[in-house]
């Protein structure tokens, strides 16, 4: 089975400054990572995801995440936040074979302030 | 992209109504589809797993009885809360997968809200 941590329930952060969303996973077979954002009352939108290849991703709206496969981490990184990027990260796992829903992390609240 | 279409966005219902949701693949042929529940300030909890046209696979704890999934064709799932209490108000969330090894896209999720 697998397992995500997001380690921050809560990240403020000042408006332009740079932001880290950290993201741990459990498995014992290799996976697929994803990240995702959500604004109150809405569903989740994909921001980037890692299935193989480089291990350094990007994604939409600035946002970027590296695979580290030794530290079994996926950790989300922007350069430069805005008030708009205010919302749920979730960080999600799903082994790379079969056809097995995601298992989601408890998400991080990212609050960026003026 | 591909897009999810859940409705309605919220519902308000009396306690022992039925209320059905509906999840709605617009422009690809959804092999399968995951029902979730979000509490909140909390994690999406997996509920069912459905393949079009085989009966939906519930997680341990989910009531089959109470939570009816349905998944007759490649575009629609429907998920139906019947005989509704108030513990059962959530945000319900579908998503749906056109291969194995591709990303879930997700529905804008329903409020139900039972009073």
């Amino acid at each position: 089975a697998q397992s995500v941590t997001q380690l921050d329930s809560q990240v403020p952060v000042f408006e332009e400054a740079p932001v880290e969303l950290r993201c741990n996973y459990s498995s014992s077979v290799s996976v697929y990572l994803f990240w995702y954002v959500q604004y109150p009352n809405q569903g989740l939108q994909l921001l980037l995801k890692y299935l193989s290849g480089s291990t350094l991703v990007k994604g939409i709206n600035g946002f970027e995440a590296e695979f580290n496969k030794s530290q079994t981490s996926f950790h989300l990184r922007k350069p430069s936040v805005h008030i708009s990027d205010t919302a749920e990260y979730f960080c999600a796992v799903r082994p790379s074979s079969g056809n097995t829903p995601l298992v989601f992390g408890k998400g991080t609240r990212l609050s960026v302030i003026a | 992209g591909a897009v999810v279409s859940q409705h309605p966005s919220w519902v308000i219902c009396k306690s022992g109504t039925s209320v059905k949701i509906e999840c709605r693949s617009l422009d690809f042929q959804a092999t399968t589809m995951f029902w979730y529940r979000q509490f909140p300030k909390q994690s999406l909890m997996l509920m069912a797993t459905s393949n079009e046209g085989s009966k939906a696979t519930y997680e341990q704890g989910v009531e089959k009885d109470k939570f009816l999934i349905n998944h007759a064709s490649l575009t629609l799932s429907t998920l139906t809360v019947t005989s509704a209490h108030p513990e059962d108000s959530s945000f319900y969330i579908c998503s749906a997968r056109v291969l194995v090894n591709t990303e879930a896209f997700f529905g804008q999720g329903t409020r139900l809200t039972v009073v």
